[in-house]
């Protein structure tokens, strides 16, 4: 098992570009999320899915979109990028949002640096 | 707005010894979690608690729900160099609930 593979790693936008940060589980997972983890402050929900067909906004969405077409992906899209989303996001996944299920698995995140 | 307040910010240890850190709320949490992010990595979730007064070890890493239901706490016991990182708290206040997470507690382990 791969677990949660994000893409890029590091990447680096002029104001105003648009992108795409890949998210990729080969778990099976229902459940998928992106947070974006910003200096001296707790990870932040962005937009989550709890199924295929299924998306929905967290704490902080604006700017950003998501689509899950499939159960593995969920990739998200940077509309057009600004310098307040500089920032490290991370891709999650688990079994379930309900009960017992928690984002129990992260990828190694995404740096994004908006110039 | 984030509603946890996660201390202490930072710590350094020193090889061998038990340290304690805690979470506190400012609403009642039915699922209390404790994740640790390595420097470039993502965060590794270490113990789920579940119930007030629940008490649950993985290895020498000890969390406890807290009685209020308010509150959780994480101990390291005889630590090592590798438990340096940052331990994160996450809790929400219902079944399907989004979580909350702490800021952090940055640990820093001397020989």
């Amino acid at each position: 098992n791969a677990g949660v593979t994000q893409t890029p790693k590091f990447q680096v936008l002029k104001t105003g570009q648009s992108m795409t940060l890949q998210c990729a589980q080969d778990m099976n997972h229902e459940y998928m999320s992106w947070y974006r983890q910003d200096p001296g402050m707790g990870l932040r929900l962005i937009h989550y899915s709890v199924g295929a067909g299924i998306t929905d906004q967290g704490e902080v969405p604006n700017g950003y979109n998501v689509s899950r077409s499939t159960t593995e992906d969920f990739p998200l899209r940077l509309l057009s990028a600004a310098p307040s989303q500089t920032s490290v996001y991370f891709c999650a996944s688990s079994y379930t949002q309900g009960d017992r299920g928690m984002p129990a698995f992260f990828g190694q995140g995404t740096r994004l640096t908006v110039v | 707005g984030q509603q946890l307040n996660q201390s202490p910010q930072s710590m350094f240890i020193q090889e061998g010894e038990d340290v304690s850190m805690n979470c506190t709320s400012s609403s009642i949490f039915n699922t209390w979690l404790w994740y640790k992010q390595d420097p470039g990595e993502g965060p590794v979730l270490l113990i789920a608690l579940y119930k007030a007064g629940e008490l649950t070890s993985n290895g020498r890493l000890t969390a406890q729900f807290g009685i209020t239901r308010k509150d959780s706490f994480l101990n390291i016991s005889a630590s090592i160099p590798s438990d340096v990182g940052i331990y994160f708290c996450a809790g929400r206040s219902d079944s399907w609930g989004k979580l909350q997470f702490g800021a952090g507690t940055q640990v820093v382990v001397t020989p």
